[in-house]
């Protein structure tokens, strides 16, 4: 079936470095598309949006490209800081109401 | 501003028993969606609430129902527990008829089946 994943579940960033996490989708029907910060114990915490339309979007550190040819999607965190530490999803949204998410990176800053 | 809110925060049950758990939307929001996070997994869709109907809903057994009131608060109903449905089930609410409104989630109900 068609899913939205991530490609690698971990990732480790020095303190003020920028990270970089990607995720790959496969239904073509997707419009909107989602990233997700989830810290241990708590939900999945809304961080940036991108509709279908669009290429790229820039939000506070945050940057989402989407590259529709490729059904690629990524997430930029300029000058990472340890509060960034969590796990990252990708969630895409088609015409029926439904968030598909991927598995999930870990991210982990050294400080 | 509260934010969702979802209750109980942990719950433990053994296997045949029923559950329900319960969610209140963030204030101005019709729309409640239920998910299953299992652990080291991302979260999967169980169906969706609008004006008090089931909208939408994902792949999981009718031991799954809910409910949404007239207050917009919402259940999640789980019959004849099994083992494999101990996990995390998130709530998360939205404004709007589109449906492609951002989602804000709870924190979450710890499902725990012995």
């Amino acid at each position: 079936g068609e899913s939205v994943g991530l490609h690698l579940p971990t990732l480790s960033v020095q303190e003020g470095d920028n990270s970089i996490i990607n995720c790959a989708y496969s239904n073509s029907a997707s419009d909107y598309f989602i990233w997700y910060k989830q810290e241990s114990g708590k939900g999945p915490q809304f961080i940036i949006d991108i509709r279908s339309n669009m290429d790229k979007r820039q939000g506070q550190r945050v940057t989402v490209l989407l590259n529709k040819t490729v059904k690629h999607l990524s997430l930029q965190i300029a000058a990472t800081q340890p509060g960034d530490s969590a796990v990252y999803f990708c969630a895409e949204e088609s015409n029926d109401y439904k968030l598909s998410f991927g598995a999930g990176t870990t991210v982990t800053v050294r400080a | 501003d509260a934010g969702v809110t979802q209750s109980p925060t942990h719950l433990i049950k053994t296997r045949g028993q029923q559950v329900t758990l319960r969610c209140s939307p963030k204030s101005g929001h019709d729309t409640v969606s239920w998910y299953q996070q299992a652990l080291g997994q991302g979260p999967q869709f169980i169906f969706q609430y609008y004006e008090e109907e089931e909208r939408q809903r994902g792949n999981f057994p009718d031991r799954f129902s809910g409910h949404q009131f007239p207050n917009y608060s919402s259940e999640l109903n789980v019959n004849a527990l099994l083992l494999g449905d101990s996990a995390l089930y998130l709530c998360a609410s939205s404004s709007g008829t589109s449906g492609t409104d951002e989602q804000f989630f709870g924190p979450g109900t710890r499902l725990t089946v012995l």
